[in-house]
């Protein structure tokens, strides 16, 4: 059964910090993964990720891919209050149902 | 519209009711997914679409549950006999191609809950 773990479930950080998020994953026929920041309802997408070892970056965001291990990490510098979401962490096993699977997520509460 | 649009918002219904919620992706988009999010759980998929057809079911948590997509735009989701286990934000997605994954737009989704 494809599974996706993410860590921590939940983080408290304060407004300038610097955080990394972790994504492990367990699934066939892998080929990419996707972060998402989810705030109210609706997920938006952040990053989709194919290749080892290629940073891709976004402003105060980056994230890379390791396939040999099995994880990615998100990591967000100088944080601000309005980072504070849930970042989903989702792999596509291109498998038959043509979605994905998804983690937990991660719940990170930036603190003034 | 911009974006996906999901409708209701909120839907607040009694054990063994039916519910239908609907979905309107952004024109053009071909694929279209419907996920469940439970509490505290990662978003859990139930069915996809690429056009009018669904060729994978195979999310979907039971036969009280179903989805139709007609004129390759409007999707519904029904759920009959509504159980509190029904109780999650149900969202859709749409992307421009189907098959594998590229980039999915989620809606705002709608709050079910079963009382």
């Amino acid at each position: 059964e494809d599974k996706v773990v993410q860590s921590p479930l939940s983080l408290v950080v304060h407004e300038g910090d610097t955080v990394t998020l972790n994504c492990s994953y367990e699934v066939t026929n892998f080929r990419s993964l996707l972060w998402y920041k989810q705030e109210k309802k609706a997920p938006t997408f952040l990053f989709m990720l194919t290749s080892s070892g290629i940073e891709k970056k976004s402003g105060r965001l980056s994230s890379i891919l390791d396939k040999k291990e099995l994880f990615s990490i998100l990591n967000i510098t100088a944080t601000q209050t309005g980072d504070s979401a849930i970042y989903l962490c989702a792999a596509d096993s291109g498998g038959g149902a043509d979605g994905l699977t998804f983690g937990k997520g991660t719940h990170l509460i930036i603190q003034p | 519209g911009a974006g996906v649009s999901q409708s209701p918002s909120n839907k607040v219904t009694e054990k063994g009711k039916d519910v239908e919620l609907r979905c309107d992706p952004i024109s053009g988009h071909t694929a279209l997914y419907w996920y469940r999010q439970s509490l505290g759980q990662g978003l859990e998929f139930l069915i996809y679409f690429q056009g009018n057809s669904a060729p994978d079911k195979s999310g979907l948590p039971s036969d009280r549950f179903s989805a139709e997509r007609t004129g390759g735009s409007v999707s519904t989701l029904t759920i009959q006999r509504t159980q509190q286990e029904d109780s999650a934000v149900y969202l859709c997605a749409s992307s421009q191609r189907g098959g594998r994954f590229h980039e999915q737009y989620f809606g705002p989704g709608t709050r079910l809950t079963v009382t």
